[in-house]
């Protein structure tokens, strides 16, 4: 089976703009959670979908979204970017609750 | 207080050494996972346990869930084992994971 896929694995932009990062889950895995992890605060959690539907929220501000399809792939946007969110974005899938999960490569992001 | 506590923060082996990294949580858990990290590259996990002991090649795992304690355990410890070992625990429900603050393990030849 092929392992969870994130796009892009880098990407720069500049503080305003927004940014959408994808993840796409090991085939049947129908839960996919976002992760941040950065030099200070280490790994945080972002939001966790389930079936579509956001099942857990982290401590993150509003301008952090995101949304899962269909196919289970997932999606996180992040709005009005500010320098802080330069960090190294992980999803992780799993086949179900308190299920193993697996981490994709991450998307590493850098606010300039 | 943290909710997920790992000693030691640094740790610096010679090859072939016996490694033991600890973690204690304060929360009630279903699981505990230990995952891998090596430099520049994603997360590997490693384990998910919720009682006793796990072996996979020359690690192994334990956990006592009335200390709200685990170990990681590498035996005959080789540099490619250096690499940050996090653990982590869910959180109430669904799959939402607590992470301690890792382990950077360096093993020396």
């Amino acid at each position: 089976k092929a392992g969870v896929t994130q796009t892009p694995r880098y990407l720069i932009k500049t503080r305003g703009q927004q940014v959408t990062l994808s993840c796409s889950p090991i085939s049947g895995h129908r839960s996919v959670s976002w992760y941040q992890q950065t030099p200070g605060q280490g790994l945080q959690f972002l939001f966790e979908y389930f079936s579509e539907t956001q099942r857990n929220k982290g401590n993150f501000p509003g301008r952090f979204s995101g949304r899962q399809f269909s196919n289970s792939r997932s999606e996180m946007n992040v709005s009005t970017l500010e320098l802080g969110d330069s960090a190294l974005y992980l999803c992780a899938s799993s086949l179900e609750t308190h299920y193993e999960q697996y981490f994709g490569p991450g998307t590493r992001l850098t606010v300039t | 207080k943290n909710e997920v506590e790992q000693s030691p923060q640094n740790l610096t082996a010679q090859e072939g050494e016996f490694i033991t990294i600890n973690c204690s949580y304060s929360v009630g858990i279903s699981a505990l996972h230990w995952l891998q990290q090596h430099p520049g590259g994603g997360i590997v996990s490693l384990f998910m346990l919720s009682s006793g002991k796990k072996k996979h090649g020359r690690l192994i795992a334990t956990i006592n869930i009335q200390e709200k304690h685990s170990s990681l355990h590498i035996t005959a410890s080789h540099p490619r084992d250096s690499a940050v070992y996090i653990c982590a625990v869910p959180y109430k429900y669904g799959n939402k994971l607590v992470f301690g603050a890792g382990t950077i393990l360096r093993v020396k030849s």
